[in-house]
């Protein structure tokens, strides 16, 4: 089945320094994959996307790869800002699917 | 914008009593969605709802029944509360297809004691 594994959080850090948060799948297929960001008190929303092998999602300074040969698509941001604290979900999409398959969470805290 | 709405926002129930969920959107999406949200678990999806008038099963159902009689709007029902059931709900809608984002509601947070 679809499934994906984030590394565990928390993660502190300070700003200015920079942040990768490991995203693993198992798909079958070539599914879509994406990275969730949930500030506090607030709901998901899209941060960055990418359907298919090589492809880089970016928005906001972070980016993440599309890797088909490690099945990977690791989160990054060179220097994060007290106002990235929240929540990093991965997500994968399959390709005939509209049911996302969701990272249990990664919890960042910035401090300044 | 409005995007997606859910009520209420809070809510405390004891053990055996019944309430719903309700979600508003406004964006003409096909499909619909309820998740739950507990530590460390992630997102696991209750229900779902891929137009008007249907509904199905996802992963952890048991407990919930949902509705889906007009478009903008998907109900998530729970006729006798367990403390099991303490968690964030949350509602998302979309196109469809794995390539369509998905857009949420901020939550509802529920105790059941």
């Amino acid at each position: 089945g679809n499934s994906v594994t984030q590394m565990e959080g928390p993660v502190t850090l300070s700003e200015e320094a920079f942040l990768t948060i490991n995203c693993t799948y198992t798909a079958t297929g070539y599914p879509s994959l994406f990275w969730y960001v949930q500030y506090p008190g607030e709901g998901l929303q899209l941060l960055l996307k990418a359907t298919k092998a090589d492809d880089k999602g970016s928005n906001k300074g972070f980016e993440a790869t599309y890797r088909k040969e490690t099945t990977s698509f690791h989160l990054e941001k060179g220097s994060v800002q007290v106002s990235d604290s929240a929540v990093y979900f991965c997500a994968l999409g399959p390709p005939n699917d509209y049911k996302l398959s969701f990272g249990a969470g990664t919890t960042v805290t910035v401090r300044a | 914008n409005a995007g997606v709405t859910q009520t209420p926002k809070f809510r405390v129930l004891k053990t055996g009593q019944s309430m719903t969920l309700l979600c508003a959107q406004d964006m003409n999406h096909e499909y619909m969605y309820w998740y739950r949200q507990d530590p460390g678990m992630g997102l696991r999806l209750i229900h779902y709802s891929v137009g008007e008038g249907t509904t199905a099963k996802g992963e952890v159902p048991d407990g919930y029944n949902v509705s889906r009689l007009k478009k903008q709007n998907f109900l998530l029902g729970l006729e006798s509360a367990a403390p099991s059931q303490t968690s964030v709900y949350f509602c998302a809608s979309s196109y469809g297809t794995g390539f369509s984002p998905l857009h949420f509601g901020n939550g509802t947070r529920l105790t059941v004691t």
